[in-house]
């Protein structure tokens, strides 16, 4: 079974500075699917960011990017120019490529911004 | 946009009761989720479910069910509540077929089993 492990529960990052959060992930697939998702106070889980396993460029979304790492099987996420509203629970999911397979998450990082 | 309701946002409970956790999605989304978030362990999947009357264990099935009668509803059902079963509930739904479809939450049930 495919397994995610988010090695930080919690971070911090000045505003406007850069933070990276980690991901391993553990599998035998060569077909498969990443996403960083971000949940705030609020609760509503929303997705960040989101990589195909077979592309060697690394997804960007604005201040968000991923340093997707294959043979280490690490997906790590940057945040560039932190704000305020970036504090959040963010939470690195797997899925296989193969059949109609739900996500697999890690365990969570609780990331902080201090004005 | 795609919206996914859970119908309470807090619910207290006692122990022993049945309990019934209600989510309605209203994009067509053949795929729904359950899942339970706990601090320190993230999100576990307890069901999910790919069309009407089907279901799909999960990793942490045991004291639940589950039941799909149309394909916009899925509900979580506790038999027994227990005070174990005290968590985050966060249903979510998805397209089938599409692997780079998003989940879509809805807001999750604090349940409060006392």
């Amino acid at each position: 079974a495919q397994t995610v492990t988010q090695s930080q529960p919690e971070m911090s990052v000045q505003e406007a500075e850069t933070v990276t959060l980690s991901c391993t992930y553990d599998t035998s697939e060569s077909d498969y699917y990443l996403f960083w998702y971000k949940q705030p106070p609020s609760r509503q889980m929303i997705l960040v960011i989101r990589q195909e396993a077979y592309k060697q460029q690394n997804a960007t979304e604005n201040r968000f990017s991923v340093n997707f790492q294959k043979a280490a099987k690490s997906f790590s996420l940057k945040i560039s120019d932190s704000q305020l509203g970036d504090a959040a629970m963010y939470f690195c999911a797997y899925r296989s490529g193969s059949g109609n397979t739900p996500l697999v998450f890690g365990k969570g990082t609780r990331l902080s911004v201090i004005a | 946009d795609v919206k996914v309701t859970q119908s309470s946002r807090y619910l207290v409970k006692r122990t022993g009761e049945k309990v019934f956790l209600e989510c309605v999605q209203d994009m067509d989304h053949e795929n729904m989720f359950w899942y339970r978030q706990d601090p320190g362990l993230g999100l576990r999947l307890i069901y999910f479910s790919y069309d009407v009357k089907m279901k799909e264990k999960g990793d942490i099935p045991e004291g639940y069910s589950v039941s799909r009668e149309k394909k916009e509803r899925f509900s979580l059902i506790l038999e027994s509540a227990s005070t174990n079963q005290t968590s985050m509930y966060l249903c979510a739904s998805s397209l089938m077929g599409r692997v780079l479809s998003p989940l879509h939450f809805g807001n999750g049930t604090r349940l409060t089993v006392t």
